[in-house]
């Protein structure tokens, strides 16, 4: 296995515009999770799934904001009607249930809006 | 609401001193609490996790400790070396598996 995979890694979008990001976790991980991070700060969570279920949801994810996991395998975040505060660090995490483990984090998605 | 606190925000140290970065939490009720690296640009590299019911959790060079009822972990990294430098982020993990992070602490080490 190579790890938790994100695509793309960095992304140019014209405000207004929609955007999809892909996240493919570690394959026996049944846990995964979506954060956004800016500059100077620690991560921040959006939103996580337990097999294809979304359990939680930030209030950081606004309507504009929509996350799926067809199948309980990879996960998108999409984001539609961007708009500059969107431009961040996007980065997926997945794990076994608490206690089994630890999280893994992929590359991260390099959101900027113009 | 959980909140996690790092402090310094910067530190600098020359080669081969030992780095001791803090770590401090608000809600003692975690699961369990993890340390990353992170490079400039890059995601987050898990470095050690230690479960609520451990005291320290040690990896090569590096060593975190955990005091649940202070609210408290400290990361050492012993004889630290230029490629040490990076940001450390420390997260408290709750019984879902979210992570709570810190702003992190940005470490350089100077030949």
């Amino acid at each position: 296995d190579t790890g938790v995979s994100q695509d793309p890694r960095h992304k140019i979008t014209k405000r207004g515009q929609n955007v999809t990001f892909r996240c493919d976790p570690i394959s026996e991980h049944n846990r995964l999770y979506w954060y956004r991070q800016t500059l100077g700060q620690g991560p921040e969570f959006l939103t996580y799934f337990q097999n294809e279920a979304q359990l939680e949801k930030s209030r950081l994810l606004s309507d504009r904001f929509s996350a799926e996991r067809p199948k309980g395998s990879f996960s998108t975040l999409e984001i539609q009607r961007t708009e500059q505060g969107d431009s961040a660090m996007y980065l997926c995490a997945s794990s076994l249930p608490p206690g089994q483990g630890e999280a893994f984090f992929g590359q991260g998605t390099r959101l900027t809006v113009v | 609401k959980q909140e996690v606190t790092q402090i310094p925000a910067a530190l600098s140290v020359p080669e081969g001193e030992n780095l001791v970065l803090n770590c401090s939490f608000t809600d003692s009720a975690i699961y369990n609490l993890q340390w990353f690296r992170q490079d400039p640009g890059k995601g987050l590299t898990s470095l050690l996790l230690i479960q609520s019911s451990q005291r320290e959790q040690t990896s090569g060079r590096l060593n975190a400790s955990l005091d649940k009822s202070s609210g408290r972990s400290t990361l050492y990294i012993a004889a630290s070396q230029p490629g040490d430098s990076a940001t450390y982020l420390c997260a408290s993990t709750d019984s879902w598996g979210k992570l709570q992070f810190g702003a992190g602490t940005q470490v350089v080490v100077t030949p």
